[in-house]
């Protein structure tokens, strides 16, 4: 069965490191999401790429950055993590045009300490 | 600044009455209205869509209305049980899909 897959699920880091996200998508959807979910705030955009070699910014994407080299992954990279970033991220993908909705993967919960 | 709201961040039922979510959106552009379900310590599933074209749409206990005038959604859950206890986001896209607004959610808890 098609799935998405986010790793690791829990991780703690330092202030300072660099940290990246892992998701995998076996939907073969062309469009890839990453959110982020924080009380009172919902689920807000960080980047999204339409497709390989495609990225673009969402409204919460500083201190973020993605590259999508292949359809399948779509790494999530903190620069220097910031305690502002502790947060659950889940990654998304979706077919693209003329087919909607998100599928979702089951989120990593970042500690930055 | 917000572009889909859901006012209330949480709401609790009786078990069998009927449990209504609200989300409010501002842009006029929008054309596809998603809700989704959220169980702690897992992501967001689908559960019910409507398009700019409808005013209603039914899916079992679930129906989700839009009043595109008042730039309104509701999600009414008939009759409710416990296992409906969930976060509830509203979602809104413009006509090509592809990219979803969320709302902030509203925390539903069903009371046996």
């Amino acid at each position: 069965d098609a799935e998405i897959t986010q790793s690791p699920r829990h991780k703690i880091t330092e202030t300072g490191r660099q940290v990246t996200l892992a998701c995998h998508q076996t939907w073969n959807h062309n469009n890839m999401f990453w959110y982020r979910q924080d009380l009172g705030h919902g689920l807000r955009l960080i980047h999204y790429s339409y497709g390989v070699h495609d990225t673009n910014k969402g409204e919460v994407s500083d201190g973020y950055s993605v590259s999508r080299s292949n359809t399948e992954d779509l790494p999530l990279t903190l620069e220097s993590a910031a305690s502002s970033q502790t947060s659950v991220y889940f990654c998304a993908s979706s077919p693209g045009q003329g087919a909607f909705g998100y599928t979702f993967g089951s989120g990593t919960r970042l500690t930055v300490v | 600044d917000q572009q889909v709201k859901q006012n209330s961040p949480s709401l609790s039922v009786q078990e069998g009455r009927i449990s209504i979510l609200n989300c409010d959106y501002t842009n006029s552009m929008f054309d596809y209205f998603l809700w989704y379900k959220k169980y702690p310590a897992e992501g967001p599933t689908f559960l019910i869509s409507i398009s700019s074209i409808k005013d209603k749409n039914e899916d079992g206990r679930f129906t989700v209305f839009l009043n595109k005038s008042a730039k309104h959604l509701s999600l009414h859950i008939v009759p409710s049980q416990p296992g409906d206890s969930a976060v509830y986001f509203c979602a809104a896209s413009g006509n090509t899909g592809n990219q979803f607004y969320f709302g902030t959610g509203t925390s539903l808890t069903v009371i046996p």
